[in-house]
């Protein structure tokens, strides 16, 4: 589709597991984001990747978190020996270069359950 | 530090009644001002955007949102609510005087349209 896909969809993992999210962002935007939605908790920012920029890292909550970009398209966000407080769901967002539209597409989302 | 504040977890309105769902900013420089909804187990979906220009702004839906420079409000309405307006709203700020890129998410609001 023409649309921001991520997979899986939902994903159960047991505490200490690695686990990996995969985003693939609408072709041609330049931009693509990584946000984390907690219950009560609204929509906390991750990491954003720019086009060959280095990424803004600032949001990722502990070194036990990174995520890359490869060729500037596709996007994998990994979360090393989880923890019970990573379950939340996991957006993915991109755009064309913020200064031209502002709007971020969104993608449905990774829903991590860690036991 | 950039942030908005939605102080309002969840508001109640009647079918057919006009809308108000509240948002404050705090910005450095001159805000960006979005809306996104979210409706149950999808991704957000783009509303509006203040850029500049006519502090009112329409957007999808039959949505509207004014943006108050004194008051740094930006606050999303709708002149006669429908029950499919029920979802999660939630407003962002992007600080164009700062020196990062990321958009900033409110806690979001739980907007329930009753029949």
């Amino acid at each position: 589709g023409a649309g921001v896909s991520q997979s899986p969809s939902n994903k159960v993992t047991e505490k200490g597991k690695d686990v990996e999210l995969r985003c693939d962002p609408i072709s041609g935007h330049t931009a693509l984001y990584w946000y984390r939605q907690s219950l009560g908790q609204g929509l906390e920012f991750l990491i954003y990747f720019q086009g060959n920029s280095a990424p803004d890292k600032s949001g990722l909550p502990s070194d036990r978190f990174s995520a890359e970009r490869t060729g500037g398209s596709v996007s994998t966000l990994t979360i090393q020996r989880t923890q019970q407080e990573d379950s939340a769901v996991y957006l993915c967002a991109s755009s064309f270069f913020f200064a031209n539209t502002g709007e971020l597409f969104f993608g449905e989302g990774s829903r991590l359950t860690v036991l | 530090a950039q942030s908005v504040a939605q102080p309002e977890d969840q508001v109640n309105v009647a079918e057919g009644n006009p809308l108000t769902v509240k948002c404050t900013y705090s910005v450095s420089g001159n805000p960006y001002l979005f809306w996104y909804v979210q409706y149950p187990n999808r991704g957000l979906q783009f509303l509006l955007k203040y850029i500049t220009g006519d502090n009112l702004v329409k957007g999808s839906y039959g949505f509207e949102a004014e943006f108050n420079k004194s008051q740094t409000s930006f606050h999303l309405k709708k002149p006669s609510a429908l029950v499919s307006d029920s979802a999660l709203y939630f407003c962002a700020v992007r600080d164009m005087g700062g020196a990062t890129n990321k958009l900033i998410f409110g806690t979001g609001t739980l907007l329930a349209v009753q029949p």
